[in-house]
């Protein structure tokens, strides 16, 4: 059975440093990329990034590019997404999901198909 | 970017309703659309890839359509545990993957 299972919920102070994790099992977590994705309070999915554990190759969107860090020790098949300055606007809840491509009528298709469980993170003062 | 916009925001429709969502890209994304749903405090789930294809396990009552920049999600008969918020995402900028802003369904 997949499965990706995230770190527990976390509560910072602005300007503490944050690392989170997600393992994932009942695959081949090397062949799979992994992607973050953020869910402020009350708003929508974000996506934030993305990393194939197989080589550490990792692609920001441009709204978190500089304000996060991905990364991925494959030995653990574990991802992570970390801060190094937490934000009081950083509080949300973050999801890792799992990218699978399928090949389907002639063309390429590319989804999330199995999500953590979320990690909630408070940043307040 | 590719920015996704989708109406309507919200709407409230009855147990046994035809539901449609609609989703918009701003250039061209072919095929290569996903929907998902989320429940309060859940994860989303994925229903349909590649603009209509249905996910396994997922009910026959969703259903999408659509190519190019216009998409369709539509539940042919609304259950009472299909309330809940729908996301479009695009993935023709692979590996970057922009949602739209979402579609509360909730109950009349």
């Amino acid at each position: 059975e997949v499965q990706l299972v995230q770190s527990g919920a976390e509560v910072k102070k602005p300007g503490e440093s944050l690392k989170i994790s997600c393992k994932g099992s009942g695959y081949s977590f090397t062949s799979y990329w992994i992607g973050w994705v953020r869910q402020m309070p009350g708003k929508g999915l974000e996506w934030m990034g993305i990393i194939y554990p197989g080589d550490s190759d990792t692609r920001y969107s441009p709204s978190f590019q500089g304000q996060v860090t991905i990364s991925a020790d494959k030995s653990i098949s574990t991802a992570y997404l970390q801060w190094s300055s937490l934000k009081a606007s950083d509080t949300a809840m973050y999801y890792c999901a799992r990218r699978t491509v399928t090949y389907d009528y002639g063309d390429y298709a590319y989804y999330f198909d199995y999500w953590g469980q979320g990690t909630l993170v408070t940043v307040s003062s | 970017d590719i920015q996704m916009t989708q109406s309507p925001s919200s709407l409230s429709a009855s147990v046994g309703d035809r539901v449609t969502i609609t989703c918009r890209a701003s250039q061209s994304i072919s095929s290569y659309l996903n929907w998902y749903q989320q429940k309060p405090g859940k994860a989303p789930k994925l229903l349909i890839y590649a603009a209509s294809s249905l996910q396994s396990g997922v009910p026959s009552r969703f259903s999408g359509s659509g190519s190019g920049t216009d998409f369709t999600l539509t539940i042919s008969s609304l259950q009472p545990e299909d309330f809940a918020t729908y996301y479009c995402q695009q993935s023709y900028s692979t590996p970057g993957f922009t949602f739209g802003p979402g579609t509360k369904v909730d109950i009349k």
